[in-house]
């Protein structure tokens, strides 16, 4: 298995667009999460997944922010409108049962000017 | 919800010396407790966990300690080496959570040759 992908790797848009990003996690792992990493937060947890399903969305920032996993193999997470304060890298993770090692993607760097 | 604090958030030790990287967390339930490295622009990578029915877990030159009573885990690399700069996140979480990990501030590790 390839491990986690995500992508673009880099984003660069204006404040006020939509922004995507994608991630596939590696095959038979039934747990997904979204990661943010900033200098000020670390690395906060946005949103996990269980069989697509998600469970938890409670460190999701605002209600422009969205997630969605519509089947094993995809999950997005989107942003609309972007605001500058929400540059950041955006890790994707997945692990196979809860309490086990989660494999990050490579992240997406996204800057909003 | 779980708290992790991670101390210290710099450490600078000399090419051989050993280094010791200490977390407390919060929630009594918390059971399992990974740590992972994430050296500059690449992703988080686990390099060893610790649960909670055993007290101490040694892989080579890195090892972890559990105190459950006092919740507090620590990790120690000895013999440290130049390619052990990277900064060190522990983290926290309970199974009937999903494994929905908490994760400490991080702690920037530079070895200096």
């Amino acid at each position: 298995d390839a491990g986690v992908i995500q992508s673009p790797r880099h984003e660069v848009t204006e404040m006020g667009q939509e922004v995507t990003l994608r991630c596939k996690p590696i095959s038979g792992h039934d747990y997904l999460f979204w990661y943010r990493q900033t200098m000020m937060r670390g690395l906060e947890l946005l949103i996990y997944f269980n069989n697509n399903v998600p469970i938890d969305d409670s460190g999701m920032p605002e209600d422009r922010f969205s997630a969605k996993m519509p089947n094993a193999s995809f999950s997005t997470l989107k942003i609309q409108p972007s605001e500058p304060r929400d540059s950041a890298v955006y890790f994707c993770a997945s692990s196979y049962r809860p309490n086990t090692e989660a494999f990050f993607g490579q992240g997406t760097r996204l800057t909003v000017v | 919800g779980e708290n992790v604090e991670q101390h210290p958030s710099t450490l600078s030790v000399q090419e051989g010396d050993s280094a010791v990287i200490k977390c407390t967390y919060s929630d009594s339930a918390s059971n399992y407790f990974p740590w992972y490295k994430q050296e500059l622009g690449k992703r988080p990578q686990l390099i060893i966990d610790i649960r909670s029915n055993v007290g101490e877990k040694k892989d080579q030159r890195i090892a972890v300690t559990l105190n459950k009573t006092a919740k507090h885990f620590s990790l120690h690399i000895t013999e440290t080496q130049p390619e052990d700069s990277a900064v060190y996140f522990c983290a926290a979480s309970f199974y009937t959570n999903a494994g929905k990990s908490t994760f400490g501030d991080g702690t920037t590790l530079t070895v200096k040759p």
